[in-house]
């Protein structure tokens, strides 16, 4: 147990389709994140959030539309996505963007499949 | 762009053995950390090495840090059939990129029981 949940683990999906991702965490941290990991590849930062505000868009094209309402709680709207989207997307924490030598906490990540 | 390759991509050893990982990264770092990840679950936070520190340990973890050449290794002694993972090092920048980690490809042990 990480202390950052995230639904579905699984989720498959048509290019057409509209689904979210949820990422809770339970560690009263202020900082969350999203990365993306496809086979081969070294983890890819998404999106950062700091109390709330988005501090960090890696290049990530608009079909992938991140959402922040607190501290707590991080989604990740997908929508129009492509074939080369599938992958395992994890949500991690840390206690605050801006302090040095911190560790971060990592769900279990949503394994998504593009039809 | 990347920042920490570890090596080798692959290892395989027999439960007892050492393992050992190396990582190199290429600008200057706050701290390098390393991660495990089981297959199907999320990173898991190993150890915290700072760059003014050259060694650590926590268990049957080591860790070393070289910041002259930019690299970095993680001992596993007398490992077991748990340890069985993928491995990644993780660097950790300065100045506005305080808390933001960059990864490298990691390292996927096999202990054999």
């Amino acid at each position: 147990e990480t202390g950052v949940t995230q639904t579905p683990r699984h989720l498959v999906m048509g290019m057409t389709n509209k689904k979210s991702l949820k990422c809770e965490q339970h560690l009263g941290h202020n900082a969350m994140y999203w990365y993306k990991q496809s086979a081969k590849k070294p983890l890819e930062l998404m999106f950062v959030y700091n109390f709330k505000e988005q501090t960090e868009n890696n290049s990530v094209p608009s079909r992938f539309s991140p959402e922040c309402p607190n501290s707590s709680h991080l989604f990740l709207h997908l929508h129009t996505l492509q074939p080369e989207d599938s992958a395992l997307y994890l949500c991690a924490s840390s206690q605050e963007l801006g302090q040095i030598n911190q560790p971060q906490h990592f769900g279990d990540g949503t394994r998504l499949s593009i039809l | 762009s990347q920042q920490g390759e570890e090596d080798p991509q692959a290892l395989s050893i027999q439960e007892g053995e050492n393992a050992t990982m190396n990582c190199s990264y290429k600008t200057s770092i706050n701290n390098l950390q390393w991660y495990r990840q089981n297959s199907g679950r999320g990173l898991v936070h190993l150890i915290l090495i700072r760059s003014n520190e050259r060694e650590k340990h926590s268990g049957r973890l080591r860790v070393t840090l070289d910041t002259s050449k930019k690299s970095s290794s993680l001992l596993i002694t007398a490992s077991r059939a748990a340890d069985t993972a993928s491995y990644f090092c993780a660097t950790g920048a300065g100045g506005t990129s305080y808390g933001k980690l960059t990864f490298g490809q990691g390292t996927i042990l096999t202990v054999h029981p």
